[in-house]
């Protein structure tokens, strides 16, 4: 089974600080993404990555970074948080090669700025 | 740009009823759909998909959706419903080719004996 996970599921921290949200998948997969998830938002698309080294925005990056040093991992980096960072975030993995596929997730994890 | 509309945020029923929850979406090109599902405190996780052929896909847990291409609809329904099909569901598209997923807001189906 591919197997998608998070560091943390629930983490506190203050304004202004600098967050490190890790994901790790064990399949191998070529694509990672992160996203926020907001009640009644849906999940909106902050950063992706096809390759090492390889990022891409998404529909909201602002406020955010990320890094992929390594095929498995995948970092999501708010550099100075704020309180509208408040959200669950998810990570997810995919295989798709030529055409868009399944994405498989991770159980989140649920960010609160204080 | 694609977008998805679920337009029901939240969908009541009793446990064995059956249920629809609606998706539509909007894109001037083929496209693929994709159901997930969420369960309380979890992630996403797929419910079903169509790429290409049949039009009618299935899950292993009896849903089913139909890609409509002329009403740019894949309404997801299941004849009937049980307590442990309580969660969120998310509609997504793609264009074909390799493209980002967009998701829909979801709909909460709340299932009660």
């Amino acid at each position: 089974d591919v197997k998608v996970t998070q560091s943390s599921r629930y983490l506190v921290k203050r304004t202004g600080e600098k967050v490190f949200l890790e994901c790790v998948q064990d399949m191998d997969h070529e694509n990672m993404f992160w996203y926020r998830q907001d009640p009644g938002l849906g999940l909106r698309l902050i950063y992706f990555s096809y390759d090492v080294k390889m990022k891409e925005k998404g529909d909201i990056p602002e406020g955010y970074s990320v890094s992929r040093e390594k095929k498995e991992r995948f970092s999501l980096i708010l550099e100075s948080a704020s309180t509208n960072q408040t959200s669950m975030y998810l990570c997810a993995s995919d295989l798709s090669q030529g055409h868009t596929d399944t994405q498989y997730f991770g159980p989140g994890t649920r960010l609160t700025v204080l | 740009a694609q977008s998805v509309t679920q337009l029901d945020s939240q969908v009541p029923v009793f446990e064995e009823a059956p249920v629809e929850l609606r998706c539509n979406y909007s894109s001037s090109v083929s496209v693929y759909l994709f159901w997930y599902v969420q369960y309380p405190n979890q992630g996403l996780q797929l419910l079903l998909k169509y790429l290409s052929g049949s039009t009618l896909v299935e899950s292993i847990n009896g849903f089913e959706a139909e890609f409509n291409k002329s009403q740019t609809s894949f309404h997801l329904r299941k004849p009937s419903v049980h307590i442990s099909d309580t969660a969120e569901y998310f509609c997504a598209v793609a264009n074909t080719g390799f493209q980002k997923l967009v998701f829909g807001t979801g709909t909460r189906l709340l299932v009660s004996p």
